[in-house]
């Protein structure tokens, strides 16, 4: 069956940087743009980002430009979001999530299937 | 990017129906018929419940249907189920070529 499965939990000191993970499995890994969408404690969603696996190309949001980072590599069917520069606002739950490329538009524009999500807790 | 406007709570009996708005720009809800939903139990990943402003994924509940007026979009759902509790987001696909969330709504079945 289709899934995302993130990496686990993590804690990290302020100022450093996190990496988390989301490997793909059931469907073709190229064929799905992915998203990286942010989710503070209490709050809504924050759309971050989205990388082409096909290709690694990247389009991030104004807000995290030049502190976010998406890379994918194809032989582990795995996309990977590192944020660096962490503040504790940076607090949240962090979601992949998946969008179709098809012929007609590439990429459909909503995601279909989503990761469990990965916590990074910065404490102050 | 400001966050699209949605209504912070709504409220139904169960049966009744219930309207959740999503308000944004022409550079995004208005300009685009690429509104989505998706609803999120407490600690649980959102789940995809409308695409392409009305369209309905495989699976998901013909009670949750979709519409769009100008810069506002709004997720319907009928027969409001206990089931049906959660927060609800609105997405648009933006003039910068790329996204944008509602405030989200909680959803109260009374």
């Amino acid at each position: 069956q289709v899934q995302l499965v993130q990496s686990g939990a993590e804690v990290k000191k302020p100022g450093a940087s996190v990496k988390v993970s989301c490997k793909a499995s059931g469907y073709t890994f190229t064929s799905y743009y992915m998203h990286w969408v942010r989710q503070a404690p209490g709050q809504g969603l924050e759309w971050m980002g989205i990388i082409n696996p096909s290709g690694g190309s990247t389009s991030y949001a104004q807000k995290f430009q030049g502190r976010v980072t998406m890379t994918r590599d194809t032989s582990t069917s795995t996309v990977y979001m590192e944020l660096s520069s962490l503040r504790s606002e940076d607090t949240a739950v962090f979601y992949c999530a998946r969008s179709y490329c098809s012929s007609s538009s590439c990429p459909r524009k909503y995601m279909d299937v989503w990761g469990q999500g990965t916590t990074v807790t910065v404490p102050s | 990017q400001s966050a699209l406007t949605q209504p912070a709570s709504v409220s139904g009996s169960p049966g009744q129906s219930i309207t959740i708005s999503c308000t944004g720009t022409s550079s995004d809800v208005g300009g685009y018929n690429f509104v989505s939903w998706y609803q999120q139990h407490p600690g649980k990943a959102p789940k995809l419940m409308i695409y392409d402003v009305s369209n309905r994924p495989s699976g998901v509940s013909n009670r949750f249907s979709g519409s769009k007026s100008g810069n506002t979009a709004s997720l319907i759902i009928s027969g409001l189920q206990a089931e049906d509790e959660a927060d609800y987001y609105c997405s648009s696909y933006t003039s910068s070529s790329t996204y944008v969330f509602g405030t989200g709504t909680k959803v109260t079945v009374l």
